[in-house]
């Protein structure tokens, strides 16, 4: 079945510090992929999207790149803030078939930005 | 545009009641919503898909007849738990996923509540 391994948190960093979080996945086909933010006390928020490989997402200085090869999609931030403080989830959604339309998440990745 | 609410956005309950959840897409039509658990430090379980006007698609291992989903228009889903119990004590998220003026449906992007924290003693 279709998966998404986040790397482990808590992730701890100063601002404006280089911020990434990886992100690998196991589908069958092309699945689409996503990253999502949950602030404190609120709902998931898409950050970016790729429906392709090579595709890169880019939102709110947040970078990822939909790798095939390496089934991969890392996020990636040159300079976070204190704001960027939430919990980070990659996701995929499945290509075809029965699970059209579902979502199947990473664990989440929790980051803390310190001032 | 495109919010998603959920109520309540807290609630503490008996164990043997009965607790329903409703999620609301406020600004768009949504023929599909989904249903997510979601424990601590965890990820998003897929509970169910709800569809407006036919039954719901349980996940393997989902209980059908204590998570009662019902999808009455194009803008409510509600979730019962039913005969709640201590182990169901969970973080319940739903999401929409918006009906395209056609008719059709856009999986391009699912809108989600804020989530309904739940306590059973």
């Amino acid at each position: 079945g279709n998966s998404v391994t986040q790397m482990e948190g808590p992730v701890t960093l100063s601002e404006e510090a280089f911020l990434t979080i990886n992100c690998t996945y196991t589908a069958t086909g092309y699945p689409s992929l996503f990253w999502y933010v949950q602030y404190p006390g609120e709902g998931l928020q898409l950050l970016l999207k790729a429906t392709k490989a090579d595709d890169k997402g880019s939102n709110k200085g947040f970078e990822a790149t939909y790798r095939k090869e390496t089934t991969s999609f890392h996020l990636e931030k040159g300079s976070v803030q204190v704001s960027d403080s939430a919990v980070y989830f990659c996701a995929l959604r499945a290509a075809g078939g029965t699970s059209y339309g579902k979502l199947t998440f990473g664990q989440g990745t929790i980051l803390t930005v310190h001032p | 545009g495109a919010v998603v609410s959920q109520h309540p956005s807290w609630v503490i309950c008996k164990s043997g009641t009965s607790v329903k959840i409703e999620c609301r897409s406020l600004d768009f039509q949504a023929t599909t919503m989904f249903w997510y658990r979601q424990f601590p430090k965890q990820s998003l379980m897929l509970m169910a898909t709800s569809n407006e006007g036919s039954k719901a698609t349980y996940e393997q291992g989902v209980e059908k007849d204590k998570f009662l989903i019902n999808h009455a228009s194009l803008t409510l889903s509600t979730l019962t738990v039913t005969s709640a119990h201590p182990e169901d004590s969970s973080f319940y998220i739903c999401s929409a996923v918006p009906r395209l003026t056609s008719g059709g449906v856009s999986y391009n992007e699912q809108f989600f509540g804020p989530g309904t924290r739940l306590t059973v003693l």
